[in-house]
């Protein structure tokens, strides 16, 4: 089956850092990606999805300057999550949608990567 | 509205005993249903895909049915496992253009021995 990664799976960083995740299609390429935060005992929650070679869609309410998305290629997307705070601590997971659509609208899921803000 | 709806909310089991998962949808057009595992700090794994015109599909120890009328579905685990602890999410897909997803808020499922 298809296969998405996330890196890092988990990282801490001090408050007004700036944090990267990387999101990458390793056996497919991906036109579209997906990227959720996921709170403690709730679901996915669509932050933005992102088209290669294009600007991101951002949902209503999250700031595009605050999570800045890149997919500069086929098979990887960057989000980077600027001046970190605690309220940004979070499970961010992203998901992929193949190009080649081999089960249509099919979206494969990374492993997500826990983000802690101190 | 869009709205994908689960229950029960959590769900604890014997290990070997089955059980059923839930999930109303009022998503407009529809497009297809997806039956997802997440384990605890996991990524979703899909476990079932159906259609409009389908109306059941078996994985293994998953079967998952459809009644586009009534915009149900249901997700039935045999025979669980200890390993099937983990929270069930129910997906729908709308058929716009842009394929949007919609989440439910998923089942937790705790199996103990």
């Amino acid at each position: 089956g298809a296969v998405v990664s996330q890196h890092p799976s988990r990282v801490i960083c001090k408050s007004g850092t700036s944090v990267k995740i990387e999101c990458r299609s390793l056996d497919f390429q991906a036109t579209t990606m997906f990227w959720y935060r996921q709170f403690p005992k709730q679901s996915l929650m669509l932050m933005a999805t992102s088209n290669e070679g294009s600007k991101a869609t951002y949902e209503q309410g999250v700031e595009k300057d605050k999570f800045l998305i890149n997919h500069a290629s086929l098979t990887l997307s960057t989000l980077t999550v600027t001046s970190a705070h605690p309220e940004d601590s979070s499970f961010y997971i992203c998901s992929a949608r193949d190009r080649g659509e081999r089960i249509p609208y099919e979206q494969y899921f990374g492993p997500g990567t826990r983000l802690t803000v101190t | 509205k869009n709205q994908v709806e689960q229950s029960p909310q959590s769900l604890i089991i014997l290990e070997g005993k089955n059980c059923t998962l839930q999930c109303n949808y009022t998503v407009s057009p529809f497009s297809n249903l997806r039956w997802y595992k997440q384990d605890t700090g996991r990524g979703p794994v899909s476990l079932t895909i159906m259609t409009f015109s389908e109306n059941t599909k078996s994985n293994g120890r998953y079967t998952a049915t459809l009644d586009a009328d009534t915009k149900q579905s249901s997700l039935h685990i045999t025979a669980s496992q200890l390993s099937d602890s983990a929270s069930y999410i129910c997906v729908v897909t709308d058929q716009t253009g842009a394929n949007n997803l919609f989440f439910g808020t998923g089942t937790r499922l705790t199996v103990i021995p």
